[in-house]
């Protein structure tokens, strides 16, 4: 079973609406969750990173909350754009460092006008 | 700054051949990482170095892939010999550190397909 599961898989949202997308995990120390976006064709970019401490975080129209007890975190995006389509992906490191690695598959969100 | 370089962009190869991509990372920055991304499995870190040495490799799936780092600015990832199974996108990626705080810098990928 992989450690971190997101939700939905796919989503279709009208440009202007909002969204939030879900991801829980089990990956045990925890050190850090990671959101990142992937167009299409493209290496995934960095979205926003959170400790065990962060409650939640904004980049811009995107905003990440974390609830360390009970493993989930979501990434809210407000007023989407086309720009917006794409997989967002969420990636929890157990420890110290980056061998520890678990990675979600992915939502893949799809604005449409 | 460009970026993380990767070469080639795409490759498309028969079973049993030498498959070989490059990596060039941001310069200054002291990790270096290699990424495969199919469909089923989603992103699987394969190993990564520090300082041109290698850290972690027990992501790579068999002794069919070997990766090297030569210097500070170059990196190799090797399939031999390649098979259909190995057709994904494999992604470079580098960072400052490791604390768990810093960000990692992907690069565009290359799309590999064997045959």
């Amino acid at each position: 079973k992989n450690q971190v599961e997101q939700s939905p898989q796919s989503l279709i949202i009208l440009e202007g609406k909002n969204c939030t997308l879900q991801c829980n995990y089990t990956v045990s120390p925890f050190s850090n969750l990671r959101w990142y976006k992937q167009d299409t064709g493209r290496g995934p970019v960095s979205l926003t990173i959170m400790t065990f401490s962060e409650n939640t975080k904004s980049n811009g129209r995107y905003t990440a909350t974390l609830d360390a007890d009970t493993k989930q975190s979501s990434l809210h995006i407000t007023a989407s754009q086309l720009s917006d389509s794409a997989s967002y992906i969420c990636v929890v490191s157990a420890g110290y460092g980056n061998n520890r690695l678990a990675f979600g598959k992915g939502n893949q969100v799809v604005v449409i006008p | 700054d460009a970026g993380v370089i990767q070469s080639p962009r795409h490759e498309v190869t028969e079973m049993g051949q030498e498959v070989t991509l490059r990596c060039k990372p941001i310069s200054g920055h002291d990790y270096l990482f290699w990424y495969r991304q199919t469909m089923m499995r989603g992103l699987e870190l394969l190993i990564y170095f520090n300082n041109n040495v290698p850290i972690d490799d027990s992501g790579m799936p068999e002794d069919r892939f070997s990766a090297k780092m030569p210097n500070a600015s170059f990196s190799t990832l090797k399939i031999q010999p390649s098979e259909p199974r190995d057709s994904a996108v494999y992604f470079c990626a580098s960072s400052p550190g490791t604390s768990g705080q810093e960000t990692q810098y992907f690069g565009p990928g290359t799309r590999l397909l064997v045959l």
